[in-house]
């Protein structure tokens, strides 16, 4: 069982603020980095699939960063709304190719 | 293009009946992927099915199995249920295999209750 902690568990954001957190995972065998959103009462959403070290993406307001040499990755909210309210999923996939998901970051964002 | 749609929304059994859980892939997707996520934690991957075969699986035992279809849709049998396995069930369809790096597409979940 691969170990892939998120921090901080979970965190409120005033609205219009920006905010990150962090996902660690080995940082031997890394094959991909995905993140995922999960809105309450949804299924989850796909936001990055990440590969390489040293990986930026972005998706309006969201991005991620990359660090496989060390294990982590950063997810930013910029301008924090609050349908940017959700628990936001990283996944590790090793050589194996089998996901190993943290057990997420709940972000609520306060009008 | 239609999305993952999981079936039934919730269940309820009790202790060493047996259940089957449903999954319909988004359209053109042949890899299905079953999780199952217990309160507090993060989806657990359960096994990997690929083109009607399984081709990868976590740590769960033999009483849970599955079965893909030539349309790719999928089921996921557990036996012998134990009140352990009450958990939120999710399916996933993706395209390539264990292989592909491409995103998965999840369906709403399946909540199992044990008694």
């Amino acid at each position: 069982i691969l170990n892939v902690e998120q921090s901080p568990q979970s965190l409120h954001v005033q609205e219009g603020d920006s905010t990150n957190f962090t996902c660690s995972f080995p940082s031997s065998n890394f094959y991909a980095l995905h993140w995922y959103r999960w809105e309450t009462a949804k299924s989850p959403e796909a936001l990055f699939v990440m590969t390489l070290n040293g990986d930026e993406k972005k998706k309006g307001r969201i991005s991620a960063t990359l660090n496989t040499k060390e294990g982590y990755s950063y997810l930013y909210i910029k301008g924090s709304q609050p349908e940017d309210s959700a628990t936001y999923l990283c996944a590790f996939r090793a050589n194996d190719y089998k996901l190993s998901f943290g057990a997420g970051t709940t972000v609520t964002v306060r009008a | 293009e239609t999305g993952v749609t999981q079936s039934p929304t919730h269940l309820i059994k009790t202790r060493g009946q047996q259940v089957t859980l449903r999954c319909s892939s988004q359209s053109g997707h042949n890899t299905v992927s079953w999780y199952q996520q217990a309160l507090g934690q993060g989806p657990q991957f359960i096994f990997q099915y690929y083109r009607e075969e399984e081709n990868g699986r976590g740590n769960f035992p033999p009483r849970f199995s599955g079965l893909q279809f030539p349309n790719y849709s999928s089921e996921l049998n557990v036996n012998a249920l134990e009140l352990d396995d009450s958990a939120l069930y999710l399916c996933a369809s993706s395209l390539g295999g264990l292989a592909g790096d491409n995103e998965q597409f999840f369906g709403p979940g399946t909540r199992l209750t044990v008694l």
